[in-house]
Order: C-alpha cells, then sequence, then structure tokens
C-alpha cells in the first residue's frame, strides 16, 4: 500500500516559493517523513526529514500538520536548478526491518 | 568532498547473464543500500548493511545477492538476469543505520538487458 500521495507534477515561478504537498494519511506515530528530489537521471539528493516538529535547514522547510496526516516541503526562493522530481518518504519499522517508502514523486517545474 | 562512487556506470548483458555492480561509500560511512529504480518509476530499496553485516531487506529478488567488504565497498551479484532487470542501480551511504543518517547516493549505474 502506497504511504505517501503525491500531486505528479507542478510548475512554480523563478523567485517564488515552491509547496509541495505530501499526503500521508496512514503515518504511524514513529514514522519519520523524509524528502529527497531527484534531478534528471542523477542520483537522488537528501533535502530535509522530520517527524512532528516543522524543520527548516539551508535547502528548504518542511512544514507537518498537527495529525501528521499530510506535509509541505517550502522551497523559499526556487530557481531553474531546483527543477526535479521531489520525492515524499515514509520511514517505516515492519518486523525489525527499517525501509524507506517512496511516494511516485512530484515533478516541479520552475519556470523563468 | 569525496562522493559516492560506483562502477560500471553502464553495464550492457544477455539475458540469463551475470552482472556484478560495485559501490565506493564516502569515507567513515558505514552503511551501504542498494536501490533500483526502472524507467519512470521510484527509487525501490534493495538491501542495506551495516558494519558488514546485512542490516535491512527491502524487495531484493531471489536471484541477488550482495555483500560489504572489510574496506566496507559493496558489490550487488545478479544473476540470470532477466529483461526486467533493466535499469538504474543506485548505491547511497550514510553514517548509521536504519536510514537515520542522511543517505548520499552515487551517480547510478545502467544495466540493460538484451
Amino acid at each position: 500500500d502506497a504511504k505517501t500521495t503525491q500531486p505528479p507534477s507542478m510548475d512554480c515561478a523563478e523567485g517564488r516559493a515552491a509547496n509541495l504537498p505530501c499526503n500521508h494519511s496512514t503515518i504511524s506515530g514513529n514514522e519519520y517523513v523524509y524528502w529527497y528530489r531527484q534531478i534528471h537521471s542523477q542520483g537522488p539528493q537528501y533535502i530535509i526529514h522530520g517527524l512532528k516538529n516543522n524543520e527548516t535547514n539551508e535547502m528548504a522547510s518542511l512544514i507537518i500538520t498537527e495529525d501528521r496526516k499530510s506535509s509541505t516541503l517550502i522551497l523559499p526562493h526556487a530557481t531553474l536548478r531546483d527543477t526535479a522530481v521531489y520525492y515524499c518518504i515514509v520511514r517505516v519499522e515492519m518486523d525489525s526491518n527499517y525501509q524507506l517508502i517512496w511516494g511516485a514523486g512530484t515533478k516541479l517545474i520552475i519556470k523563468p | 568532498a569525496a562522493g559516492v562512487i560506483q562502477s560500471p556506470r553502464h553495464l550492457i548483458k544477455e539475458k540469463r547473464e551475470t552482472a556484478t555492480l560495485k559501490c565506493y561509500p564516502i569515507p567513515r560511512h558505514d552503511t551501504v543500500y542498494w536501490y533500483q529504480q526502472g524507467p519512470g518509476q521510484d527509487p525501490q530499496f534493495l538491501i542495506s548493511f551495516y558494519e558488514k553485516m546485512q542490516s535491512d531487506k527491502g524487495s531484493i529478488p531471489d536471484r541477488f545477492s550482495a555483500q560489504q567488504f572489510s574496506d566496507y565497498h559493496s558489490e550487488l551479484n545478479m544473476s540470470s538476469l532477466e529483461l526486467g532487470d533493466s535499469a538504474l542501480y543506485f548505491c547511497a551511504s550514510s553514517l548509521g543505520q536504519g536510514f537515520f543518517g542522511t543517505q548520499y547516493f552515487g551517480p547510478g549505474t545502467r544495466l540493460t538487458v538484451l
């Protein structure tokens, strides 16, 4: 079963904030939310992760709703180089075995 | 800064052949992860190793095996190759197991099975 759902694609104007939503309504209390992005066919790149509290780093902010059923990744000032597929991922534990369950991803296109 | 190194970058094999992919993690990283990404799909976790022991297991087929060596490099061995094995194979490394640490991905190996 899919743990996350994301819109397949989004556009954003260069210089504006890009807000990428993710639904994870079946997430459990100890399951982290991760975001990675993949530019073309390069290796995915870590962006940010969180459990309950909102998080911010030099790349982005992660806003997690209080019920943890959804989250939003915010790129504050999108540039053309931010065009990529953004994956919302849940870290799950099954039988003492950890996995990252990747979503289908949102293709974000930054337009000049 | 040193990144994850994967070799070869491209590999072409025939059906039923075997293939070995290599991964050299970032120095001092103790965990290696293997992923398979089919065309237009998200990466699928295969298996991971922490301190040379298997750590977590994903959707790795029985025809595949992997190990991590004393120098922390890892190899993914794939036998009885099928057309459906054609994909990008990524290796990632991190400090600490269980996907807690940030994973740094290599450039990938593109495997084509004819």
